[in-house]
């Protein structure tokens, strides 16, 4: 069963924790994509990664890291530089980027700082 | 910067009514347009795709549009159904590279039977 799968779909930090966001997916998808979502809003791109072991910022990516060490796995991590981490976080990937292909979303984890 | 707006931001129609939503784009070098639906704390699932060689794209009761010279996109719903009840969600692709996805704000809609 293909797909891209989060998790988890809610998690809860305190102020000054770090937490990772998993997402991975079986797609055999090169591209992966992160975003924020905030309520009654669109969605922001934090980071994206086109191939392994390489990635670029996006539009938001203050207080965020990430990782590709695997085609696989996207995971985020929220880092307590981020001043209101508290969002619906998405992650996407698509087959490739050389051309546009069709972005495919994964079910997203509601994050809540306490 | 590619900015994309959706008007309205919420919308009720009476079940079997017609739904048309409306994107715009500030930047007409927008290559290709995507639009999502949301249903209530889920992703997003695509619905359609208009690459920048083409001006529509259907699926059923689905139609969607791109105008580039106009900066606008148009989503047609068919006899809506309470069951298309979801936010909806167009984003451009302003160079071409299928990197960053620039999102309107999304126009929630109701359907009610």
């Amino acid at each position: 069963d293909g797909g891209i799968t989060q998790s988890p779909k809610y998690l809860f930090r305190k102020e000054g924790q770090n937490v990772t966001l998993s997402c991975e997916q079986n797609l055999n998808h090169d591209a992966m994509y992160w975003y924020r979502q905030d309520p009654g809003q669109g969605l922001r791109l934090i980071y994206y990664s086109q191939i392994v072991n390489d990635f670029q910022k996006g539009d938001i990516a203050e207080g965020y890291s990430v990782s590709r060490e695997k085609k696989e796995s996207f995971p985020l991590t929220v880092t307590s530089a981020q001043k209101n981490p508290t969002a619906f976080y998405l992650c996407a990937s698509s087959p490739r980027t050389g051309s546009y292909n069709e972005q495919f979303f994964g079910p997203g984890t509601r994050l809540t700082v306490l | 910067k590619q900015e994309v707006t959706q008007i309205p931001a919420a919308l009720s129609v009476p079940e079997g009514e017609n739904l048309v939503l409306n994107c715009s784009f500030t930047d007409s070098a927008i290559y290709n347009l995507q639009w999502f639906r949301q249903d209530p704390g889920k992703g997003l699932t695509s619905l359609l795709l208009i690459q920048s060689s083409q001006r529509e794209q259907t699926s059923g009761r689905l139609n969607a549009s791109l105008d580039k010279s106009s900066g606008r996109s148009t989503l047609y719903i068919a006899a809506s159904q309470p069951g298309d009840s979801a936010t909806y969600l167009c984003a451009g692709d302003p160079r071409g590279a299928g990197n960053k996805l620039t999102f309107g704000g999304g126009t929630r809609v109701l359907v009610k039977p």
